[in-house]
C-alpha cells in the first residue's frame, strides 16, 4: 500500500506570499492528484499529473517521479486560497483506486 | 461542476439502526466511490463500483454494504450503525476513459451516530 505524506500539516501565510505544499509517496505511481477542500467541505480536483509540471492561474503543480515527490505552489496567495489541500496517488497495481494524504491546512491572512 | 448529489446531507441516528446514504450522478460516469473522512486520516475508500451491479471493497468496508442497480445511483448502507461510523461520507465519480482519471466529489453527508 502506498504511503502518502504531506508537509506541512498546517500553514499560515500573509496575503501575497509564495506558498509551497509538499507530497511524498512510497511506491511508484501512474498519476498524482491535487485536490482542494473548501472550509464548507466541498472537494474539487485541481490537478492530475504523471510527469513534469502543470499550471492553472496562480497554482503550479510539479512532480519528480524519480524522487517520488510532488509540490503544489501558490503564487501571490490570497485569503480565498485558505483551504485544505490534499494529495492523492494512483498506482497501476491498484487499478482505479486512489490513496490520499491527510491534507495541508492553509490559512492566508489579509 | 459535475452533477453529483448526495442525500441526506446531514443525519443523526441511533446506534443499531440501519442507515442508507444515496449518491446520484447525472454524468453517466462508469465508476462511483464511497469514502469516509475522519480527523487525522486521509479520505478512505469504503466501497466502489465499476458498473451496474459491479462493486468491490475498499480498505474500510467492514460494517458497510453497497448497491448499484442503475448507472446513476450508488447506495451505501450501514446495516447496524455504530458510533465509530460517525463521519463525513463523500461520494465520487470518474470516467476512466483514460487511466487514473480525475475523480469528482459530491458535497458530502455528515452522519452522527449516537
Amino acid at each position: 500500500k502506498n504511503e502518502v505524506e504531506q508537509s506541512p500539516q498546517n500553514l499560515t501565510a500573509q496575503e501575497g506570499e509564495f506558498i509551497t505544499i509538499n507530497c511524498s509517496y512510497s511506491v511508484g505511481i501512474s498519476a498524482l492528484h491535487w485536490l482542494q477542500q473548501h472550509p464548507g467541505g466541498g472537494i474539487v480536483s485541481l490537478f492530475m499529473l504523471s510527469s513534469g509540471k502543470k499550471k492553472h492561474g496562480r497554482l503550479i503543480a510539479t512532480i519528480n517521479i524519480q524522487e517520488k515527490h510532488s509540490s503544489l505552489h501558490i503564487t501571490a496567495s490570497h485569503p480565498r486560497d485558505s483551504a485544505v489541500y490534499i494529495c492523492a496517488v494512483g498506482e497501476k497495481s491498484s487499478g482505479d483506486k486512489l490513496t490520499f494524504g491527510t491534507g495541508t491546512r492553509l490559512a492566508v491572512r489579509p | 461542476d459535475a452533477g453529483i448529489t448526495q442525500s441526506p446531507r446531514h443525519k443523526v441516528t441511533e446506534t443499531g439502526t440501519p442507515v442508507t446514504l444515496r449518491c446520484h450522478q447525472t454524468e453517466n460516469h462508469r465508476y462511483m466511490y464511497w469514502y469516509r473522512q475522519d480527523p487525522g486520516h486521509g479520505l478512505r475508500l469504503i466501497h466502489y463500483s465499476y458498473g451496474v451491479k459491479d462493486t468491490d471493497k475498499g480498505e474500510v468496508s467492514d460494517g458497510y454494504s453497497v448497491s448499484r442497480s442503475k448507472t446513476e445511483d450508488f447506495l451505501l448502507t450501514l446495516e447496524s450503525a455504530t458510533s465509530s461510523q460517525t463521519s463525513v461520507y463523500f461520494c465520487a465519480i470518474s470516467d476512466w476513459t483514460v487511466p487514473q482519471e480525475t475523480q469528482y466529489f459530491g458535497p458530502g453527508t455528515r452522519l452522527l451516530v449516537l
